[in-house]
């Protein structure tokens, strides 16, 4: 089967350090580019960050750029997005995506785990 | 960033009405245009790719059109299962970015 799994999320203060993880399995890890997708308690998504398959090409939303890092490790399966200088903006459910692509680029999202709720409060 | 816009936000239907959801880009984006549906405490789904590739395993009742930047998702005939919130997103640049959603209610 199929599957995702993010974990790491919690309640955390503003301008602390969070780091996200996602498992994957079912599927061969290392020939998709793998995403962090977000929403915000009742909004809509937000794309936050992509990786290409070989760690090679990497994006981020202009809200995280310089705060936030993606990075994979093929050898275990797993995506992660280390998030420093929280904000309460931050604050959302954190969903872990895979491409349907080699490179994060033009791609869509067609796995998704089941998110990770992170909240930036004092 | 491209920006995208959904109308309607939302919409009332009623089982076996014919339902089309619209979304149109900021700029043209060829046929980059995804369509997701998410229901309640769920992940979003992929329905659509490339703007009329249905996804493995989604109803045949669910078909998308469109290029440039005008794009619509039609279901042939609503189902229960099919009241839930539905986005689209651009991949044609980065950011990918997504539209405001449309919810999709039961008359």
């Amino acid at each position: 089967e199929v599957q995702l799994v993010e974990s790491g999320g919690g309640l955390v203060q503003p301008g602390r350090s969070l780091r996200l993880s996602c498992a994957a399995s079912g599927f061969t890890f290392d020939d998709y580019a793998m995403h962090w997708v977000r929403q915000a308690p009742g909004k809509g998504l937000e794309w936050v960050s992509g990786i290409s398959w070989n760690s090679g090409s990497i994006g981020y939303a202009d809200s995280v750029k310089g705060r936030f890092t993606i990075s994979r490790d093929n050898a275990k399966n797993s995506l992660y997005l280390q998030m420093n200088s929280l904000r309460a903006e931050d604050t959302a459910l954190y969903y872990c995506a895979k491409g349907t692509r080699d490179g994060y680029n033009h791609d869509a999202f067609d796995i998704w785990g089941q998110g990770t709720m992170v909240t930036v409060s004092s | 960033d491209i920006q995208m816009t959904q109308s309607p936000s939302s919409l009332s239907a009623s089982v076996g009405d014919r339902v089309t959801i619209t979304c149109r880009a900021s700029q043209s984006i060829s046929s980059y245009l995804n369509w997701y549906q998410q229901k309640p405490g769920k992940a979003p789904k992929l329905l659509i790719y490339a703007a009329s590739s249905l996804q493995s395993g989604v109803p045949s009742r669910f078909s998308g059109s469109g290029s440039g930047t005008d794009f619509t998702l039609t279901i042939s005939s609503l189902q229960p299962e099919d009241f839930a919130t539905y986005y689209c997103q651009q991949s044609y640049s980065t950011p990918p970015t997504f539209g405001q959603g449309t919810r999709l209610e039961i008359k």
